[in-house]
């Protein structure tokens, strides 16, 4: 009964090749989030939707495209994956501003 | 530049004491601060939070304390217990949610 699940766990991937990490969510949230947790284990928001349509889009390159097919599921797409891809990246949700978000387990990418 | 900061990457406390985490930020619109805890290979949980119009909030032994002139909260956990050994986060919250770098917590025997 995971209530923000994303898959893969790991995924490890040469230079180059363009990835998916899937993302959902059974709270009935409005709001889901990207998160990349770097090297330094900084938590950075990468993007933020509220039912599917884009809210926050903070600088990360054209190369990572989040996808929202419904408000339970937010995917991240990324081409042409580059070394410095490599991080933890948490998806979350939330009911919305002022709750407390939700994170799944994380997905390490190791590029290669 | 960080809105939020963890000045203290790690900290040791003995098992029963009290363990107090500190957090400083910036941005004087943040109007909601979070505090999340995170085990190895897991996602942040959700710990404890309080509003910008509290000083305090209270839950078991989780006290968030709230200083707005001086821009810093403060986690306290009492007593600490073997369990809470963890990475944890403040976080604040306008538009988006913002974290600090995180606080490693060691709790000893």
């Amino acid at each position: 009964d995971t209530a923000v699940s994303q898959t893969p766990k790991y995924l490890v991937t040469q230079m180059g090749n363009d990835k998916s990490i899937k993302c959902e969510q059974n709270l009935g949230h409005d709001t889901m989030y990207w998160y990349k947790q770097d090297s330094k284990k900084f938590l950075k928001i990468m993007f933020s939707y509220n039912n599917k349509e884009l809210i926050i889009n903070e600088t990360v390159p054209n190369r990572f495209s989040p996808k929202s097919p419904d408000k339970a599921h937010l995917n991240l797409h990324i081409n042409s994956l580059e070394l410095g891809d490599s991080a933890v990246y948490f998806c979350a949700s939330s009911q919305g501003y002022g709750a407390e978000a939700f994170f799944g387990q994380g997905t390490r990418l190791t590029v290669v | 530049d960080q809105q939020v900061k963890q000045n203290s990457p790690s900290l040791s406390v003995q098992e029963g004491r009290i363990s107090i985490l500190n957090c400083d930020y910036t941005n004087s619109m943040f109007d909601y601060f979070l505090w999340y805890k995170k085990y190895p290979a897991e996602g942040p949980t959700f710990l404890i939070s309080i509003s910008s119009i509290k000083d305090k909030n209270e839950d078991g032994r989780f006290t968030v304390f709230l200083n707005k002139s001086a821009k810093h909260l403060s986690l306290h956990i009492v007593p600490s217990q073997p369990g809470d050994s963890a990475v944890y986060f403040c976080a604040a919250e306008d538009d988006k949610i913002i974290f600090g770098k995180g606080t490693r917590l060691h709790i000893l025997p």
